[in-house]
């Protein structure tokens, strides 16, 4: 069976200070990988993925996950964030061609 | 264009009545899933249509849920002897995927909340 760690529930990091969301899964296939980022209010939306390929994914809005397979690890990172960004983080995981699994999720609070 | 909606987005039921919600996927979409999300946890799948038949239901809790798709659009999400514990956000995603892969990817309406007192 798979499952994914999410080992913070809440993050609290200054205006344009770095963030790093952890995620950790477990999983003895080969996995897809996804963040997702649901903002106050609104619907769960696709940050990225990582399907194949070049191990570091990057979003439109500056945000970037590295897959490490030795250490399971889709950990979500970003250099400088905004306001803009609070909002509650899932890290997900699916085997090839079966359900999505999703993590407990993130809260990140920007403080200004 | 119009995303995924679901209707009504709050429900209000007693413990042991039936509820309906209903989920509209994005046009031309034809795989849809749902998803429950409990306080605190992350989403949780329930089930999968390609179409209009449910690929994977294996997540359904027990008999007590059932979801259809008879014309491959809407869907509705149906949950009899309602219990307390079934109170949660209920999510549906849409995708164009024409094959089986999960990986293609969902867009998600807003939810639909229920409540069982």
């Amino acid at each position: 069976a798979q499952s994914v760690t999410q080992l913070d529930s809440q993050v609290p990091v200054f205006e344009e200070a770095p963030v790093e969301l952890r995620c950790n899964y477990s999983s003895s296939v080969s996995v897809y990988l996804f963040w997702y980022v649901q903002y106050p209010n609104q619907g769960l939306q696709l940050l990225l993925k990582y399907l194949s390929g070049s191990t570091l994914v990057e979003s439109i809005n500056g945000f970037e996950a590295e897959f490490n397979k030795s250490q399971t690890s889709f950990h979500l990172r970003k250099p400088s964030v905004h306001i803009s960004d609070t909002a509650e983080y899932f890290c997900a995981v699916t085997p090839l061609d079966d359900k999505i699994i999703f993590g407990k999720g993130t809260r990140l609070h920007i403080l200004p | 264009g119009a995303g995924v909606s679901q209707t009504p987005s709050n429900k209000v039921t007693e413990k042991g009545k039936y509820v309906e919600l209903r989920c509209d996927p994005i046009s031309g979409h034809t795989a849809l899933y749902w998803y429950r999300q409990s306080l605190g946890q992350g989403p949780e799948f329930l089930i999968y249509f390609q179409g209009t038949g449910a690929a994977d239901d294996s997540g359904l809790p027990n008999d007590r849920f059932f979801a259809v798709r008879p014309e491959g659009s809407v869907s509705t999400l149906k949950i009899q002897r309602t219990e307390r514990g079934d109170s949660a956000v209920y999510l549906c995603a849409s995708s164009r995927s024409a094959g089986t892969s999960y990986a293609d990817t969902q867009y998600f309406g807003p939810g639909t909340r229920l409540t069982v007192l």
